[in-house]
């Protein structure tokens, strides 16, 4: 069964500086990969996806996150953070085990605390 | 182009009571995934609908359930609720062949 692990359940960080937020993935097939963020009292909106391609895949509001098969990580990066970055960030797998479905595994979630 | 609408946003209900959530999915969407979030369990997948049939169900008891309407809008019901059904109930779209999903605000459930 697939899982998803965020080693972090809180990561608290001062404003301008860099920020990884860390996650690892178990499957036994491909995987589809995905960040999303919430903000207090709202949904989940997508930063970035990787599907194939290349390892490094860039997201809005100036987010990145790298693939690395090998280790089965997907940690999610950002050069500087702002104040309004606070939120909790959640990365997920897709479930392409049961075929065709849009079934989403989530992790645990890291709550970003940037601080003035 | 709308985003993914849902209703009511917040319900308060009595133990024992059924609930009825309902989800629009953004245009064109064929699919409808719904998940609860809990402080406890995290985020979990509760079921997915294409075109009016369910392709996934997640390790929820028979008292959850849902469907779909040939416009892609989604319904799901709870009966007989329970305390622990106190959630943030959230819907998803996606077009099909896509994994992107995109979801709507969410019903906060209060059960007392």
């Amino acid at each position: 069964a697939q899982s998803v692990t965020q080693l972090d359940s809180q990561v608290p960080v001062f404003e301008e500086a860099p920020v990884e937020l860390r996650c690892n993935y178990s499957s036994s097939v491909s995987v589809y990969l995905f960040w999303y963020v919430q903000y207090p009292n709202q949904g989940l909106q997508l930063l970035l996806k990787y599907l194939s391609g290349s390892t490094l895949v860039k997201g809005i509001n100036g987010f990145e996150a790298e693939f690395n098969k090998s280790q089965t990580s997907f940690h999610l990066r950002k050069p500087s953070v702002h104040i309004s970055d606070t939120a909790e960030y959640f990365c997920a797998v897709s479930d392409l085990s049961g075929g065709a479905t849009n079934k989403l595994i989530f992790g645990t979630g890291t709550l970003l605390a940037v601080q003035p | 182009k709308a985003g993914v609408t849902q209703t009511p946003r917040y319900l308060i209900k009595t133990r024992g009571q059924q609930v009825t959530l309902s989800c629009s999915p953004i245009s064109g969407h064929r699919s409808v995934s719904w998940y609860q979030q809990t402080p406890g369990q995290g985020l979990q997948f509760l079921f997915e609908y294409f075109s009016e049939t369910q392709r996934n169900k997640g390790n929820f008891p028979g008292r959850f359930s849902g469907r779909q309407f040939s416009n892609s809008r989604s319904e799901m019901n709870v009966s007989t609720l329970e305390l622990g059904d106190s959630a943030l109930y959230l819907c998803a779209s996606s077009l099909q062949g896509f994994y992107e999903q995109y979801f709507g605000p969410g019903t906060r459930l209060t059960v007392t």
